[in-house]
């Protein structure tokens, strides 16, 4: 069984459009996360979730917002989408937040037009 | 910014170990040394952590200096899916710490 799973694993889309991108964990984790990976190859955190509170917000813009319907689901919604948007975006999770050990998702390809 | 730094890339050949350096000179007392590795198009994976003495897993063995202002991770015997970028990451355990990815190593094994 898959531990960390994201949908779509591909998405292209056009400037402007809104668009969400699905995590899910079946480890049991408390906590989720979410990152950024540009085409410099650059590993940010964007997000994390604890409990469905959140507790890390990075600067990213107010167009990205995570949503949490239980502490297995994690998922990232994009408004207006922009060019620059376009990266792979990573979903992860913890037992905890204190905890050091992340468990990555596949990875979302993103490609705005 | 990340707090370490790693070579930016490294070549290994199939079967022998493979000996990845990482400086973190300004670590703290209470700061965990992590690696994790990213084969290429996938999600970053755990290898190993420590905070001061040496530690061994299946995967891999790191040894961290006394001073703990370096480190080592070793892959006792590379293979071809050993191909990938490997980050060295300081961080204290604990409420609101950031994992902070720096560029890493590319590290190649070869045939």
């Amino acid at each position: 069984d898959t531990a960390v799973s994201q949908t779509p694993k591909y998405l292209v889309t056009q400037m402007g459009n809104d668009k969400s991108i699905k995590c899910e964990q079946n480890l049991g984790h408390d906590t989720m996360y979410w990152y950024k990976q540009d085409s410099k190859k650059f590993l940010k955190i964007m997000f994390s979730y604890n409990n469905k509170e959140l507790i890390i917000n990075e600067t990213v813009p107010n167009r990205f917002s995570p949503k949490s319907p239980d502490k297995a689901h994690l998922n990232l919604h994009i408004n207006s989408l922009e060019l620059g948007d376009s990266a792979v975006y990573f979903c992860a999770s913890s037992l905890s937040e204190g905890a050091g050990t992340q468990y990555f998702g596949p990875g979302t390809r993103l490609l705005v037009l | 910014d990340a707090k370490t730094t790693q070579p930016p890339s490294m070549d290994c050949a199939e079967g022998r170990a493979a000996n990845l350096p990482c400086n973190h000179s300004t670590i703290s007392g209470n700061e965990y040394v992590y690696w994790y590795r990213q084969i290429h198009s996938q999600g970053p994976q755990y290898i190993i952590h420590g905070l001061k003495n040496n530690e061994t897993n299946e995967m891999a063995s790191l040894i961290i200096t006394e001073d703990r202002k370096s480190s080592t991770l070793i892959l006792p015997h590379a293979t071809l899916r050993d191909t990938a970028v490997y980050y060295c990451i300081v961080r204290v355990a604990g409420y609101g710490q950031n994992f902070v990815f720096g560029p890493g190593t590319r590290l190649s094994v070869l045939p």
